[in-house]
Parts: structure tokens; sequence; C-alpha cells
């Protein structure tokens, strides 16, 4: 098992294009979420789904969009990249009923650079 | 404010020795705590997870407290090893919704 692959796993990127990040889980969990990590920061929820066909608003959505067509893929889209959405990126997966006494199940990050 | 907070100074110990990382929290009623441990370049890699009932739960050299009272979780580990330098995250849940909150995480270094 794989568990949760993310690509790409570097990517550097000029103000104002756009690119997804792709996140695949072999777990068959329910739950899948992503997040931005910054230097001295906890994680950041950007946007989560619990299910095939939908998704949800995390802490920090702006600039961001989502979308989970296949229960094993969870994409994040950058429409117009920004400076400010340099950071490094986390996918992340749960098995199922909500994330509270569920253990996250992370990929090992895009590091994405905007110049 | 709501507020995660872990020891943003790095925690550098000997061999051998007990480290002991702290997790505060301010503004949560969290029902459980999860700690995770995070190398560089790498994803968070899951440890344990705590119930509020639960005073202190342990897994091998590793035992973590959750006092409610004080609003704190204790991370140790015990008889610590080079290989257990990493950064250690803290997440608890945020009952409004599908939300953990992640602390910022400190860097553990075990010297030979």
């Amino acid at each position: 098992n794989a568990g949760v692959t993310q690509t790409p796993k570097f990517r550097v990127l000029k103000t104002g294009q756009s690119m997804t990040l792709l996140c695949a889980q072999d777990m068959n969990h329910e739950y899948m979420y992503w997040y931005r990590q910054d230097p001295g920061m906890g994680l950041r929820l950007i946007h989560y789904s619990v299910g095939e066909g939908t998704t949800a608003k995390g802490e920090v959505p702006d600039g961001y969009n989502v979308s989970r067509l296949k229960k094993q893929n969870f994409l994040l889209g950058l429409e117009s990249a920004a400076p400010s959405q340099t950071s490094v990126y986390f996918c992340a997966s749960t098995r199922s009923g909500g994330q509270s006494n569920q253990p996250q199940h992370f990929g090992d990050g895009t590091r994405l650079s905007i110049l | 404010s709501q507020k995660i907070e872990q020891n943003s100074e790095a925690l550098n110990i000997q061999e051998g020795k007990t480290a002991t990382l702290t997790c505060n929290y301010t503004n949560y009623s969290p029902a459980y705590l999860q700690w995770y441990r995070q190398d560089p370049g790498r994803g968070p890699v899951f440890l344990l997870l705590i119930r509020e009932n639960e005073k202190e739960k342990r897994k091998e050299r590793l035992k973590v407290t959750f006092d409610t009272t004080l609003k704190q979780s204790l991370f140790h580990i015990t008889a610590s090893q080079p290989a257990d330098s990493a950064t250690y995250l803290c997440a608890l849940d945020n009952t409004g919704g599908f939300k953990t909150i992640f602390g910022a995480g400190t860097r553990l270094f075990v010297k030979a």
C-alpha cells in the first residue's frame, strides 16, 4: 500500500499561473483534506471532503478550489498563483466519521514556490 | 482568542534521557488530542491519541498525558535515541466542526 501519494513533489510557478496538485489515497478512506504548512505556523486546513462529490471550506480557502470526482482522488487548484501561496501543501485522509478521533494519514507534501 | 501552543525553541537532550514536550491550548474544549511526528521533507505521522477522560496513554517508549484543567498535554519519550530527532506536533479537535487544529510543533534533537 502506498497510503497517500501527492504529485508533484516540487513546483515553481510565476505569479498568475495556474496549477493543480493531485492527492491519491489507496486506503478507501472517506474523508480527505488539504493543508498548508508555513514556517512557525501549524498546519492550516484549506478545504476538505467528506465523500466523493462533496467539498467544503476550511480555515484558509481563499485562492484555492478543490474537486473530489473519485473517492480516491482529491485535487487542489490554484487559479491565479500569488506569492502568498508559497508553502508546503499536505494532503491527508481519515477512514470515516469526522476527524477528531481518527488518525490522519498524510502524504509527503508538495513544495510550491510562487515567484 | 483560541490558541494551541508548543514551544517554538528546539529541545536538545542527551541520548538516554527523557524528552518532555508541552502542548498548551486556550479557549478550546477538545474531546481528543493527538500527537504526530514529522521528519524533514516528510508528512506528519500519527503517534498517539488521548481522550479527555484519559489521564495518560502509553505506547512503547512514548507517554502522553492530558490535563483538561490545566489545558495541557505533555509528550514524553523515555530512553531517547538519536533516531527520535524530529518535529513533534500536537493536534486537537475543534468540537465545532470537522477541523483538527495543529500546533506549530517542537523540534527535538537527541545527541549521541
